[in-house]
């Protein structure tokens, strides 16, 4: 089945550091691939998106996020933390018509 | 500024009463999708459209229900709501089925 997993429910990061988050996928054919953030009581909204292509994707707010195909993921990076990239992230992938979302990371920044 | 917007963005209803969520948008993406979100967990697919083909989910309740009258809107009923329907409820829309997904700010529904 297809589905899309986030490993660390909880990173800190202190402000002014760099940040990752994992995101690894279970599709059988070239999966198409995003990254949302929720701040909170809010919505999602879409920082990037993989189709094909470049595997090295650029997004809005600082972030890239490289598609490994072997290894299956599709993590999001940043070079330096702001204190309002707080929020939470939610990895997905297209699933037929809809999209599988991973469980969601939630980033804590320190000043 | 093209957008999906969401009303009310807080709804407090008591237990039993029927409540209305709506959505709108000015995008004219053919898929909106209901979305439920509890605390701390990733959004729960409750069902979408495709134009005006309704596609349900197997696990959502009864007690839910949705229509689009129009491109532009789409409204979710809950007819009994229970305690454990408090939730957020997100709305999105996408051009293409399996795309990229724009998310309203989402309402709050609180139970009494």
């Amino acid at each position: 089945a297809q589905s899309v997993t986030q490993p660390d429910i909880h990173i800190t990061v202190s402000e002014g550091a760099s940040l990752e988050l994992r995101c690894n996928y279970s599709y059988g054919a070239t999966p198409y691939l995003f990254w949302y953030v929720q701040s909170p009581g809010q919505g999602l909204q879409l920082l990037l998106k993989y189709f094909s292509g470049d595997t090295l994707v650029q997004g809005i707010k600082g972030f890239e996020a490289e598609f490994k195909r072997s290894q299956s993921s599709f993590n999001l990076r940043k070079p330096s933390v702001h204190w309002s990239d707080a929020a939470e992230y939610f990895c997905a992938g297209r699933a037929g018509n809809k999209l599988t979302f991973g469980g969601g990371t939630r980033v804590l920044v320190k000043p | 500024d093209a957008m999906v917007i969401q009303n009310p963005r807080y709804q407090v209803t008591q237990f039993g009463k029927p409540v209305t969520l709506s959505c709108s948008q000015t995008l004219n993406h053919n898929v909106m999708y209901w979305y439920q979100q509890k605390s701390s967990q990733a959004p729960k697919l409750l069902f979408h459209y495709y134009d005006k083909d309704f596609n349900n989910e197997a696990d959502t309740p009864d007690n839910f229900q949705s229509r689009r009258p129009n491109t532009s809107f789409c409204f979710l009923d809950i007819r009994s709501p229970g305690l454990g329907d408090a939730a957020m409820y997100l709305c999105a829309t996408s051009r293409v089925a399996g795309r990229e997904q724009y998310f309203g700010p989402g309402t709050r529904l609180t139970v009494t």
